[in-house]
Formats: structure tokens, sequence, C-alpha cells
């Protein structure tokens, strides 16, 4: 099972929206509402902000949003504000492995 | 929370168990992974096991080197390696599920701060 394929790098402005995309096949991503989206910042433990492709855990600002169309699920930030900047994860169920699998990562960064 | 222990430096072809205490919850209630990191690398889960500690379940590519289990009367999970080679140098974090079985609960909603094993001669 290959990892989800995210873009490695995405920035944007403070007070901006930005979107990051996490693509798998119809066995994961496209077949099931099982992405979960985690965010960590350096030397620190992911943290759970989106899960079953759209749901936000509470205590989790309403800034992030999730979505799915296909077999790309998407991660939208608006607001950007200077502490979201860290790295991002997807992961999803899949029917090809026993375990869930995750993207590859992407770091946000704030200009 | 969680806090998980054991890790460290050990050789190529050595064993390694780890451990994680859990508070602030029913632990028995909730199923248990470790999910692992290797350095500047993304995220894999290794191993799960449900609330009761019936069903285990392990990443393809471990071939029967780790072993999961835990322990209810102790609010504990542990993650008992074996083999282990240098491509299994990594953080290993001990993370929550948020229902009591691994099918069909496919999120971890807490983790701990994570233990490093180093696999190197």
């Amino acid at each position: 099972q290959s990892a989800l394929t995210q873009p490695a790098s995405v920035s944007g402005s403070p007070g901006q929206s930005i979107t990051i995309s996490c693509t798998g096949t119809s066995s994961d991503v496209g077949g099931y509402n099982s992405v979960s989206w985690y965010q960590q910042h350096p030397g620190k433990a992911p943290k759970l902000m989106i899960y079953e492709v759209t749901n936000r855990p509470s205590g989790v600002s309403n800034r992030f949003s999730g979505s799915k169309s296909g077999n790309t699920a998407s991660l939208t930030i608006s607001g950007l504000q200077a502490e979201d900047e860290a790295d991002y994860y997807c992961s999803s169920y899949t029917s090809i492995s026993t375990l869930e699998v995750f993207g590859t990562g992407t770091k946000v960064t704030v200009l | 929370q969680l806090l998980e222990s054991g890790g460290g430096l050990v050789q190529p072809g050595g064993s390694l168990r780890l451990s994680c205490a859990a508070s602030g919850f029913t632990f028995s209630n909730y199923a248990m992974s470790w999910v692992r990191q290797a350095p500047g690398k993304g995220l894999e889960c290794v191993s799960a096991v449900s609330g009761s500690g019936g069903s285990r379940y392990y990443a393809d590519s471990l071939k029967g080197r780790f072993t999961i289990s835990r322990d209810n009367s102790k609010n504990t999970v542990s993650l008992q390696m074996n083999s282990l080679r240098a491509d299994d140098t990594a953080i290993y974090y001990c993370a929550k599920r948020a229902r009591i079985t691994v099918t069909g609960n496919w999120y971890f909603d807490l983790w701990g701060r994570g233990t490093l094993v180093t696999v190197s001669s």
C-alpha cells in the first residue's frame, strides 16, 4: 500500500485561505468516508484536526474544514495564522492493507 | 493523557519493549495503537488492539516481528519488538482510537509525546 499523495509544501499569508490535497484511490480515499487530518508542530505529537472527512473534534478551530471529491480529500485552513505553521498529514482506511494509510505530509508555511 | 516509555538504543537483531500508560479516560473502552515516525519521515501505524484486547492488528510490513498487548487492570498498552532492524529507527507514539473496536474506527483522537527507538550497532 503506497502512501497517499500530498503536496510537499503549501504557503500563504496571514488571513488568507489555503487548501491541502490528499490523493488516493478508490480503495482508500475515494471508497470510504474515513479520511482524517493531523497537525504536527516540530518536535511535538500529532493532533487530530478532522475526522471522517468533515468532522471537527471539539476544541479545534472552525477555521479548519475538510471535504472530499472522488479520490481526493482536502483540508482547508481559512484566516491563516502564524500558529498554523506546521506539518499536516492525511490518513484513510484502505481495503488493501490491515491498518490505515497515511499521506506523505505537507509543510504549511505562513509567509 | 498517554505516556510512553521503554525507548532507547538497541543493536540490530535485538529486542525492545515499549509501554504506554494511559490516564484520564476509561481505558478499556477504547482501542489503542502504536504509530511510528522515522526521522524526517511521515507517519505509519504499526499495530492496533481492541478495547478488550481480543483483536490485534499489525502493519503488513512487520512480518510478525512485533506483538501488541494491553493490561486493562493497569491501563497500559505495550509493544514487544523483536529482530529489530535499522529501518525500525523512529519515534514511536502511543495513540488512542475513538471507539472500542479497531475496524470502522480509523482515526486517533489522543496521542502521547512519543519515545525514540534507535537501532544501530
